[in-house]
């Protein structure tokens, strides 16, 4: 049973314009909610995360949106530039278990100039 | 400060072969992760070393998979024998207590 839904699977925007990326999770338990950016040839690496008692999170173009009552959260990329083009995964954590993490099927995101 | 690094970045092998993976974390990190990503699905969690001692393995596939942590630095994961179904991209990470986990740039394991 897949805890984190995430789509879409792929996504391409051109430049200047609005990614959304959402994902879904089962897990309530969950208290810890990251999003991970992956280039070509090189592992994750932390891009933004969130947990349950906000609402939103905001750092640079990056936004984290997260509905509890739902399950659900997303990130928003605001003005996508051709160097944000990589796969994106959501992610999430119950933190007081060892920090294992529970990922989505990641989104390959790619920005036309 | 050198990151989380994997050796080796491929491997092709034939089926019943045996492959081991290695990692070696960020300096003074206890905690040490490995996942793997198999033909564009989810990563998906394999197990957590806190210094040597493995913490929790319940993500492990099966008995062909054997990972270590000799003196609660490196780490290794060997497969054997290997099977298709294990071709994928093994990635490591490692982080120190309730922080953020740094990973690997990965081995991309191909099963022929």
């Amino acid at each position: 049973q897949q805890q984190v839904k995430q789509s879409p699977q792929s996504l391409i925007v051109q430049k200047g314009g609005i990614s959304i990326i959402n994902c879904a999770y089962e897990n309530t338990a969950f208290d810890y909610f990251p999003w991970y950016q992956q280039f070509p040839g090189k592992g994750p690496a932390l891009l933004i995360a969130i947990r349950p008692d906000v609402s939103e999170k905001k750092e640079g173009r990056f936004t984290i949106s997260f509905n509890k009552s739902a399950k659900q959260f997303s990130l928003h990329i605001m003005d996508s530039q051709p160097g944000d083009s990589a796969t994106y995964f959501c992610a999430a954590i119950v933190e007081t278990s060892g920090s294992r993490l529970t990922f989505g099927e990641g989104t390959q995101l790619t920005v036309n100039p | 400060e050198a990151g989380v690094t994997q050796f080796p970045s491929h491997s092709v092998i034939e089926k019943g072969q045996t492959v081991t993976l290695r990692c070696d974390p960020i300096s003074g990190h206890d905690n040490l992760y490995w996942y793997r990503r198999v033909m564009g699905k989810e990563i998906k969690f394999l197990l957590h070393f806190v210094k040597e001692s493995k913490q929790d393995e319940s993500g492990m596939p099966n008995n062909r998979f054997l990972a270590e942590r000799t003196g609660g630095t490196y780490s290794t994961l060997k497969v054997q024998p290997a099977e298709l179904e294990d071709s994928g991209v093994y990635f490591c990470a490692s982080s120190q207590t309730d922080a953020e986990a740094f990973f690997g740039q990965g081995t991309r394991l191909t099963v022929v």
